[in-house]
């Protein structure tokens, strides 16, 4: 298996702009995950999902944030606007509900928000 | 309120063992993760303990206690590539996850 995938690696935008984030998780995988993490922070999680249907997204932090799971092998967390605090490496991250602590995490995207 | 904490450094040296603590303040609590990132990386899935008593995985073990709230990552016969950022996860019973913000591993030859 390819393991997750996450696209853009990179992304550097400037404010204001809307920032859309992908994630494929690994097949057979029912739980998505999506991270954020910074110095400051530590790693955060912002929304989980189970077979598609978003179960906490209360790590969310604001309403600029947004993640849908349309289908079982793809995500999106979209960014709009875009601010320079959002700047972060955002992992996602998927597992298996029957051994759910094990999760296996993408390569993250590093976002830069000028 | 949930809250982990763990040393924000830890230093030893190659060949040697070390512990890292977690101590966590929570309650419904279900069980302890532990992750390995290095730089640049992404965590890394090392052990699960969702018992009281130690989970040994090669040179690595981890170890909770649920009485004093308390579970340790012990790495024996480090090796340069142990160098890196350790984190313990709380997992609560509604499946939400909280991560401690890390240890840094320096290992010194």
């Amino acid at each position: 298996d390819a393991g997750v995938i996450q696209s853009p690696r990179h992304e550097v935008t400037e404010m204001g702009q809307e920032v859309t984030l992908r994630c494929k998780p690994i097949s057979g995988h029912d739980y998505l995950f999506w991270y954020r993490q910074t110095m400051m922070r530590g790693l955060e999680l912002l929304i989980y999902f189970n077979n598609n249907v978003p179960i906490d997204d209360s790590g969310m932090p604001e309403d600029r944030f947004s993640a849908k799971m349309p289908n079982a092998s793809f995500s999106t967390l979209k960014i709009q606007p875009s601010e320079p605090r959002d700047s972060a490496v955002y992992f996602c991250a998927s597992s298996l509900g029957q051994s759910y602590n094990e999760q296996f995490f993408g390569p993250g995207t590093r976002l830069t928000v000028l | 309120g949930q809250s982990l904490e763990q040393p924000s450094e830890v230093t030893a040296v190659e060949g040697a063992i070390v512990q890292i603590n977690c101590t966590y303040q929570t309650s419904g609590f279900y069980g302890l993760s532990w992750y390995q990132q290095h730089d640049g990386g992404a965590p890394t899935f090392l052990s699960y303990n969702a018992l009281d008593g130690l989970e040994e995985t090669g040179r690595f073990s981890s170890f909770l206690s649920r009485s004093d709230s308390y579970g340790y990552l012990l790495l024996q016969e480090l090796q340069m590539k142990d160098s890196a950022s350790y984190f313990c996860a709380v997992r609560f019973r509604d499946d939400k996850i909280i991560f401690g913000k890390g240890t840094r591993l320096h290992i010194l030859p």
